[in-house]
């Protein structure tokens, strides 16, 4: 079976631009999560959903963020405008259950 | 917010030596869960724990989570070349939807 796949794997972008990260989860899981991370801060929740719906978004760091799951095989993440800060690696997870599969991640630089 | 404290932050060992690290919490957890991830992956569930004072094993790996559900501990018996990765342990109050993620334990090991 397909785990969680995540593109690009790789993305650098300058200041200010719109940058879309996108996820398919596992076929069949009902949460889906983001997360960020840092060498600073370490591996941070961003959002989740279950069902398509999102339950928790405390951990978007502001409004720039933004996540969506228009249908139970894909979502995305999207920073606009994007800020050097930004630059971490951001990592996708779904789970049926109790255990959360993570993808490979998908390393943002911004310059 | 919650955090989690893990030790120590890096280790270098021998193989065939063991390892032993923990996680301490201000705050109850309901669930325990250690993560192992390698460079460029995201981290992969080694074991889960989810009643006070339970020990499981997952091969070479035991892990015990503590009877005040503020703490965990990771032992790895006989160490190999390929445990080198970084070491997470994740507590939830819930049912492991909303994980909290520990600083990480730096696993290097020499031949």
């Amino acid at each position: 079976d397909a785990g969680v796949i995540q593109s690009p794997r790789h993305e650098v972008t300058e200041m200010g631009q719109e940058v879309t990260l996108r996820c398919k989860p596992i076929s069949g899981h009902d949460y889906l999560f983001w997360y960020r991370q840092t060498m600073m801060r370490g591996l941070e929740l961003l959002i989740y959903f279950n069902n398509n719906v999102p339950i928790d978004d405390s951990g978007m760091p502001e409004d720039r963020f933004s996540a969506k799951m228009p249908n139970a095989s894909f979502s995305t993440l999207k920073i606009q405008p994007s800020e050097p800060r930004d630059s971490a690696v951001y990592f996708c997870a779904s789970k049926r259950g109790n255990e959360q599969f993570f993808g490979p991640g998908t390393r943002l630089t911004v310059l | 917010g919650q955090q989690l404290n893990q030790s120590p932050q890096s280790m270098f060992i021998q193989e065939g030596e063991d390892v032993s690290m923990n996680c301490t919490s201000s705050s109850i957890f309901n669930t325990w869960l250690w993560y192992k991830q390698d460079p460029g992956e995201g981290p992969v569930l080694l074991i889960a724990l989810y009643k006070a004072g339970e020990l499981t094993s997952n091969g070479r790996l035991t892990a015990q989570f503590g009877i005040t559900r503020k703490d965990s501990f990771l032992n790895i018996s006989a160490s190999i070349p390929s445990d080198v990765g970084i070491y997470f342990c994740a507590g939830s109050t819930g049912t492991a939807s909303k994980l909290t993620f520990g600083t990480g334990t730096r696993l290097q090991v020499m031949l």
